[in-house]
């Protein structure tokens, strides 16, 4: 079965550095790979994805992700944290045949610090 | 605009009681879902249906019930038999075949009082 491990329960950044969250998946084959984003409250939104081709993709909010398959990880990065980024990240898995459920991790909750 | 209707945004039940959550969406999706969300447990699926009149049970159906009568419209019960059901709830839609992910709505958060 597909699984999804993000190892960090919370994580905290100052403002204006670097960011990088970890997601790793389980999954016999490359699966279709997500990373969305919740603010406290609200639904889901969808950061960026990964089907095929180019392992590094590009999101909304001046977010990316890198697929690495031998290390069987899909990291989200964003090279400048703003106080505005401060929410919950999710990681999600999908196989890439037949009806697709996603599968989620545990969720990484980001804090900003001034 | 196209979206995922939740309502409403807070539910509260006394215990034994059945309620019912609403779920709309006016995005032409053929798949429906809903998750439970609880802090630090990410997201569970309860249920999901791929087309009108079919439905399948997720990872932790127990207590809760659905419908889907027409495309648009996947509402959930949570029955009396849930036994610890205060949490957040967030049903989403999906195109099928293919996946582009899912979009979501806004969530309801269900309190037992």
């Amino acid at each position: 079965a597909q699984s999804v491990t993000q190892p960090d329960i919370h994580i905290t950044v100052s403002e204006g550095a670097s960011l990088e969250l970890r997601c790793n998946y389980s999954y016999g084959a490359t699966p279709y790979l997500f990373w969305y984003v919740q603010s406290p409250g609200q639904g889901l939104q969808l950061l960026l994805k990964y089907f095929s081709g180019d392992t590094l993709v590009q999101g909304i909010k001046g977010f990316e992700a890198e697929f690495k398959r031998s290390q069987s990880s899909f990291n989200l990065r964003k090279p400048s944290v703003h106080w505005s980024d401060a929410a919950e990240y999710f990681c999600a898995v999908a196989p890439n045949t037949g009806f697709q459920k996603l599968v989620f991790g545990t969720g990484t909750r980001l804090l900003v610090s001034p | 605009d196209g979206g995922i209707t939740q309502s409403p945004k807070y539910l509260f039940r006394k215990e034994g009681q059945n309620v019912t959550l609403s779920c709309e969406q006016n995005l032409n999706h053929d798949a429906m879902y809903w998750y439970r969300q609880d802090p630090g447990q990410g997201l569970r699926l309860i249920y999901y249906s791929q087309i009108v009149n079919d439905f399948q049970k997720g990872d932790i159906a127990e207590g809760y019930s659905v419908s889907r009568e027409k495309k648009e419209s996947f509402p959930l019960t949570v029955t009396s038999a849930q036994k610890n059901p205060t949490a957040f709830y967030l049903c989403a839609s999906s195109i099928v075949p293919g996946h582009y992910g899912y979009t979501f709505g806004s969530g309801t958060r269900l309190t037992v009082v």
